[in-house]
């Protein structure tokens, strides 16, 4: 079936880089699009970016240069990195699963809590 | 970017009610719209896709209709599952965006 499971720090100093990987099963990356998605603590989701199956990547103009996708295929796996960490950066963050560029997103990931500490 | 203005922020209803929760698209956003529901730590889960389309497996109690830029989203028949918190999401431009989601509380 269907899964995708994000696994990165809970805990990231100020200014520093988070790196988080999804790793996904039941589906390839070179059929489907993977996005991810962050919610802060008791507010709504937005959207950081997309890596592309066939290996494009697109991203919110809200994280400027600040942030990275890439991908390694032979391991079913999605990378997220941000640099430049700020204390609202905090928030869950979710990878999720679409299946082409003008479908929703249909499958998530359980998501990871990461809090940025001063 | 598309903003998605949902209404209302929270609301209680009773077992058995009928509830509508809205969304307004700031442009044309056609029927690319869906709607997810979350539940306290976890991940969200499509109901609606298509604004009015059922995703597989989700009860036909919740429907989706739209009327030019305003979505609406309705669940029958409320049962002590269908608490959480519901979000609308526009898939039809790229930033993707979301509403800012509604709390659902069953009495």
């Amino acid at each position: 079936q269907v899964q995708l499971k994000e696994t990165g720090p809970d805990l990231v100093q100020l200014t520093q880089t988070l790196s988080i990987t999804c790793t996904v099963s039941g589906f390839s990356l070179t059929t489907y699009n993977v996005h991810w998605v962050r919610q802060p603590p008791g507010k709504g989701l937005e959207w950081m970016g997309a890596m592309w199956n066939g290996g494009g990547t697109d991203y919110n103009s809200a994280f400027k240069s600040r942030l990275s996708i890439s991908r390694d295929t032979s391991k079913s796996q999605v990378f997220l990195k941000m640099n430049s960490l700020q204390t609202d950066d905090t928030a869950k963050y979710f990878c999720a699963r679409q299946d082409n560029i003008g479908t929703t997103l249909d499958y998530w990931g359980q998501g990871v809590m990461v809090t940025v500490s001063s | 970017d598309i903003q998605m203005t949902q209404s209302p922020s929270s609301m209680s209803a009773s077992l058995g009610d009928t509830v509508t929760i809205n969304c307004l698209a700031s442009q044309d956003i056609g029927n690319y719209l869906s709607w997810y529901q979350q539940k306290p730590g976890k991940s969200p889960k499509l109901m609606i896709y298509g604004a009015t389309n059922l995703e597989d497996g989700v009860p036909s109690r919740f429907s989706g209709s739209r009327s030019g830029s305003d979505y609406s989203l309705t669940i029958n028949s409320l049962g002590y599952d269908d608490e959480g918190i519901y979000h609308c999401h526009q898939y039809y431009e790229y930033p993707l965006t979301f509403g800012s989601g509604t709390k659902l509380e069953i009495k």
